[in-house]
Order: structure tokens, then sequence, then C-alpha cells
């Protein structure tokens, strides 16, 4: 059984980073294909990806949000972990992880989590 | 970067109504394209990718279709379950998704 699950604060301030930890079971960030993106939803708002890292470390990052975005992984944790520095209210949004599968881009998701940013 | 159009925004249909929902690339995307729904409060739901491949454990009352810039996602026979919202993704080239359909009763 695959899941995945964001943590992480449910509050940060402006100007703050935000680091999101998401710890998924089922599979193995080792196998060859497999990818863990993010991805964020403002309330009412549509879907937006930031970032995905790959099973070869490779990384891609959203072009209009590169310069804030750090993603890494811990395979032996099955952990990836976003970053994102200088939060603004803008960015107050759910932020979902989710598996991605080669050819079919993201076939599990986790629950999400509400970051919301504000003084 | 390239952009997905969806249409219409909301969509008002009854049960056991067939549904179509269009999606419209910024540049041809071959079938790098996937379809979501997604309920209030909820994760988005993998339906369809490569286009009109159907996720296993969805209803066979889904399908996709199209390639290039242009795509379709039909529900032949709506249910109650799927008044919900739904999006188009591509993944050809980074991964964007369209605004998103809600289909309403």
């Amino acid at each position: 059984q695959i899941t995945l699950k964001e943590s992480g604060p449910t509050l940060v301030k402006p100007t703050q980073t935000l680091t999101l930890t998401c710890t998924f079971s089922g599979f193995s960030l080792s196998t060859s294909g497999v990818g863990v993106g993010w991805i964020r939803q403002p309330p009412g708002k549509a879907l937006e990806c930031l970032a995905l890292i790959y099973w070869d470390d490779d990384k891609s990052y959203s072009p209009s949000l590169k310069h804030r975005l750090t993603i890494t992984k811990d395979t032996s944790k099955n952990q990836v972990v976003l970053t994102v520095t200088n939060m603004d209210p803008v960015d107050t949004a759910t932020y979902f992880c989710a598996r991605r599968r080669f050819g079919a881009s993201f076939d599990y998701w986790g629950q999400g989590t509400l970051v919301t940013v504000s003084s | 970067d390239i952009q997905m159009t969806q249409s219409p925004s909301t969509l008002s249909a009854s049960v056991g109504d067939r549904v179509a929902i269009a999606c419209r690339a910024s540049q041809s995307i071959s079938t790098w394209l996937a379809w979501y729904q997604q309920k209030p409060g909820k994760a988005p739901k993998l339906l369809i990718y490569k286009a009109s491949s159907l996720e296993s454990g969805v209803p066979s009352r889904f399908s996709g279709s199209g390639s290039g810039t242009e795509f379709t996602l039909t529900i032949s026979s709506l249910q109650p379950d799927d008044f919900a919202t739904y999006y188009c993704q591509q993944y050809s080239s980074y991964w964007t998704f369209g605004q998103g359909t809600k289909v309403e009763i």
C-alpha cells in the first residue's frame, strides 16, 4: 500500500523559510523512473507544481519560483524535503506531495497540509 | 512555459448526462496529458494518463482523447459521485495544470 504524508508548520511569518517534509511508504525512491513532487493549491484556486526530485537525484523546479525552492531526498528515511524561502501571504496554500510514476504523472498523493503565511 | 486552458470553467449537469470537458495546450504536448478529479478538502485523484489510458480502479465511464494541443475528458453517464472539479495537466515540459472545471448539479 502506497502512502504519502506531509508535515511541517501550519503558520509561518512573512520573510521566513518554510520547510516541509513528505514521508512516504510502499515504494522506493531508488527505483528507476520514480519521483516525488510538491504541488500547492491556494484556497479556491488551481494546482501549481513546485518541484520534483527523481530516483537519480535529478531535480526540476517551477521556473517562476526556482530561486526560492530547494528539494532534497533521504532515501534511507523515505523522505523528501522542500524548503521555500522568503514566504509571503500569497504563498498561503495547501501543500501536497505526490509520487510521480514514469509516463503517468502523479499517481499517489498525500492528504495535503495547509500553510498560512501571516504576521 | 506551456499553458493549459480548460473549458468550460463550470458545467451544470444532471445524473445520467454525458459530459465533456475540453483542455487546450499552448503548444504540442503529444499525449503527455493527465486528468484528475478533486473533491473539496481532498487531494486530486488521477483518472487518465497519457491522454487516454485509464488509471487502475477508475470506472470505465471516464475516458480521455486527443493529442497535440486538443484534449477531452468524457464522462459517459454522470453519477452522483462525479460532481467535483476536474483538472488537466501536461507533463511534456515540466508540469502545468489547467485552471479546473467544476461539474455541479
